[in-house]
């Protein structure tokens, strides 16, 4: 599986948009990017993922780079609750799809 | 509610007693794993199960057992635990073991090994 980089942390104001980047540059085609977050030390939960297309969903949107070498998981309106590691990976779309690593992610503060 | 459980959700022991963490899913998952979270070290796999009768490795699977003799269930086992092995363990699962699908966790499970 291709390797993810992201930010180690990042500051964002309440009700403002959060926009956390990722860089995925060695994906190969049959790869999903995938987004969880951990909130303290919960277990982690799924928030969105995408192949080519940018994604919406209730939570957030996924915008992806037209060469795919890159994703921003965009949380419209953050609030305090959104306080929590994000992490972004990636994922073989097809079969064997065994193993999957999780890198540090971003932990994103959002304050009042 | 379809859900991953682990139990316990946290265990103090010794070093050299075996020991079992169990985890259960409810939704008919095929892909099931275990990680474990570590200060600084994020989440790295132990042990993945593709379904029935079918485990691997992962990124760090020295001291640990899995088995998967049913599908809902997918135990992890340490033989002899070291302190070393004193961590926050995740069991994760996902309906297929195609990439298309995202995992659910459960609430983890906090072990020391003194």
């Amino acid at each position: 599986d291709a390797k993810t980089t992201q930010p180690t942390s990042m500051d964002c104001a309440e009700g403002r948009a959060a926009n956390l980047p990722c860089n995925h540059s060695t994906i190969s085609g049959n790869e999903y990017v995938y987004w969880y977050r951990q909130i303290h030390s919960q277990g982690p939960q799924y928030i969105i993922h995408g192949l080519k297309n940018n994604e919406t969903n209730e939570m957030a949107s996924l915008i992806i780079t037209e060469d795919r070498k890159s994703s921003t998981l965009i949380l419209p309106h953050a609030t305090l609750r959104d306080t929590a590691v994000y992490y972004c990976i990636v994922r073989v779309v097809n079969t064997n799809a065994g193993k999957s690593t999780f890198g540090d992610g971003t932990t994103l503060t959002v304050k009042p | 509610e379809a859900q991953v459980t682990q139990n316990p959700r946290y265990l103090i022991t010794v070093t050299g007693k075996k020991l079992t963490v169990t985890c259960s899913q409810n939704m008919n998952h095929e892909y099931m794993s275990w990680y474990r979270q570590d200060p600084g070290l994020g989440l790295r796999q132990i042990y993945y199960s593709m379904n029935v009768e079918v485990t691997d490795k992962g990124d760090v699977p020295e001291g640990y057992k899995v088995s998967r003799k049913e599908k809902r269930n997918f135990p992890l086992i340490l033989e002899s635990p070291s302190p070393n092995q004193t961590s926050l363990y995740f069991c994760a699962s996902s309906l297929k073991r195609t990439g298309n699908y995202g995992y659910t966790f459960g609430s983890g499970t906090r072990l020391t090994v003194v």
